[in-house]
């Protein structure tokens, strides 16, 4: 069966840090997709990426960074020089469905809080 | 307006109603979806639709029910609700294809009494 573990329930980090979220997954299918979202305190849901289990390649966008291993099944999630507008709660999703979004389970999420 | 809406943003209904929460989108996007959040379930995908008149279950569909006569709209019923199926509804939408994004609506914040 499928499983997404976010260890990191709430990370505090300083303004300007580095912060790494960590997910993990499980699944037997070879082919998936992985995918993070953002929820800021606000409560709207934003979709940060997509992966699926041919590409791993690590993605970068702006101070965003993903690393995508499939030899320990884990997608974690770099934010560099993290600013206060990056508190929000992160969740790593994974699909092994026909299609990318088919049969998708989410992590639990972690609360990053970004302190100025 | 342009993006994806979902009504009503708020709900509050009784227990045995009916209700419908509405999802709208302006990109003819292919794919739409209806999530729901909860404190300790976390995002649990309900169902979705590829195309207009194709929909599909997800993870907890039961008590739900869906129609996509039209590509733009997606409508999920609770034919008769539940407490247990108070929670924030979310809408969404994306083209599916490599690299595409997924675009949420603002959310439909359910109370069954």
């Amino acid at each position: 069966a499928q499983k997404v573990t976010q260890a990191q329930t709430e990370i505090s980090v300083v303004e300007k840090e580095d912060v790494t979220l960590d997910c993990v997954y499980e699944t037997r299918d070879t082919t998936y997709y992985l995918f993070w979202y953002k929820q800021p305190p606000s409560g709207e849901l934003v979709f940060l990426i997509r992966r699926n289990s041919f590409d791993e390649q690590n993605e970068i966008s702006g101070r965003y960074s993903w690393n995508f291993q499939k030899s320990t099944s884990s997608f974690n999630f770099t934010i560099t020089a993290s600013q206060v507008v990056d508190s929000a709660v992160y969740f790593c999703a994974l699909s092994e469905g026909k299609t990318s979004y088919d049969k998708v389970i989410f992590g639990p999420g972690t609360s990053l809080s970004v302190i100025p | 307006d342009a993006g994806i809406t979902q009504s009503p943003r708020y709900k509050i209904t009784e227990t045995g109603r009916q209700v419908t929460l509405m999802c709208h989108q302006t990109w003819s996007h292919s794919y739409m979806f209806w999530y729901r959040q909860d404190l300790g379930h976390g995002l649990r995908l309900i169902y979705y639709s590829a195309a207009a008149d194709i929909t599909d279950k997800g993870e907890v569909p039961d008590g739900y029910v869906v129609s996509r006569s039209k590509t733009e709209n997606f409508p999920l019923t609770l034919e008769s609700a539940t407490r247990s199926q108070t929670s924030v509804y979310f809408c969404a939408s994306s083209e599916d294809k490599g690299g595409d994004e997924q675009f949420f609506g603002p959310g439909t914040r359910l109370t069954v009494l």
